[in-house]
């Protein structure tokens, strides 16, 4: 069984530009949720796909976007990169079966995340 | 919005020894997730508690969940170098995880 990847593993960009982080998900897996991790925090939910639909979305502007494709692999984009960006970005994939919230699908598991560095 | 304060924020412990971590959420936890993250790197999962009052055990760590879910703890006994990282707890809010700012651990031989 295939765990959740990401890529690249790290990143550095200058305030302004634009990036694309990589995320496959585990294997079975249909849901992705992304997360931004500052130093010294906890992880901040940045916004879930299921579907290939956006499903929840946390306290991020639209600058943060993301995708979801058939094969339940995701982007997050970020547009116009500050230099408060600068963090691990988390890629976390789950089984949710409709109807069946809070069951032991909904557990996510973690990528090993992308160090991104804004300059 | 749902927060979770986690206590202590940093521990040492002599190889050996046991330790407790604390998880406290400002509201009701409905599911209440532990994760080991090492520095910089991705979050492992250790366990998850839903009922009030559950308790669930991983070779030498034990979790549990208050009767009034509110509450979560975290217990290690007879610590290991391979215990040293940031212990987070995380609260379901439907599609996502709240988390708690983690605490550090490490174990001294």
């Amino acid at each position: 069984e295939t765990g959740v990847t990401q890529s690249p593993t790290h990143l550095i960009k200058t305030r302004g530009q634009q990036v694309t982080l990589r995320c496959s998900s585990q294997s079975g897996h249909n849901t992705v949720s992304w997360y931004q991790q500052a130093l010294g925090q906890g992880p901040q939910f940045i916004f879930q796909y299921y579907r290939e639909e956006e499903n929840g979305r946390g306290n991020f502007p639209p600058r943060f976007s993301g995708l979801q494709f058939p094969n339940y692999s995701s982007e997050l984009n970020v547009n116009a990169l500050e230099l408060d960006d600068s963090a691990l970005y988390l890629c976390a994939s789950s089984k949710v079966i409709p109807g069946l919230a809070g069951g032991p699908g909904d557990t996510q598991y973690f990528g090993p995340g992308t160090r991104l560095t804004v300059l | 919005s749902q927060e979770l304060e986690q206590s202590p924020q940093s521990l040492i412990v002599q190889e050996g020894k046991n330790l407790t971590i604390n998880c406290t959420s400002s509201k009701t936890l409905y599911g209440l997730y532990w994760y080991k993250q090492k520095y910089g790197e991705g979050l492992i999962f250790l366990m998850m508690l839903q009922k009030g009052g559950e308790e669930k055990s991983h070779e030498k760590i034990t979790a549990k969940l208050d009767e009034k879910k509110q509450q979560s703890s975290l217990h290690i006994t007879a610590s290991q170098p391979s215990h040293a990282g940031i212990y987070l707890c995380g609260a379901d809010n439907d599609y996502k995880l709240s988390f708690g700012a983690g605490t550090t651990v490490t174990v001294r031989a």
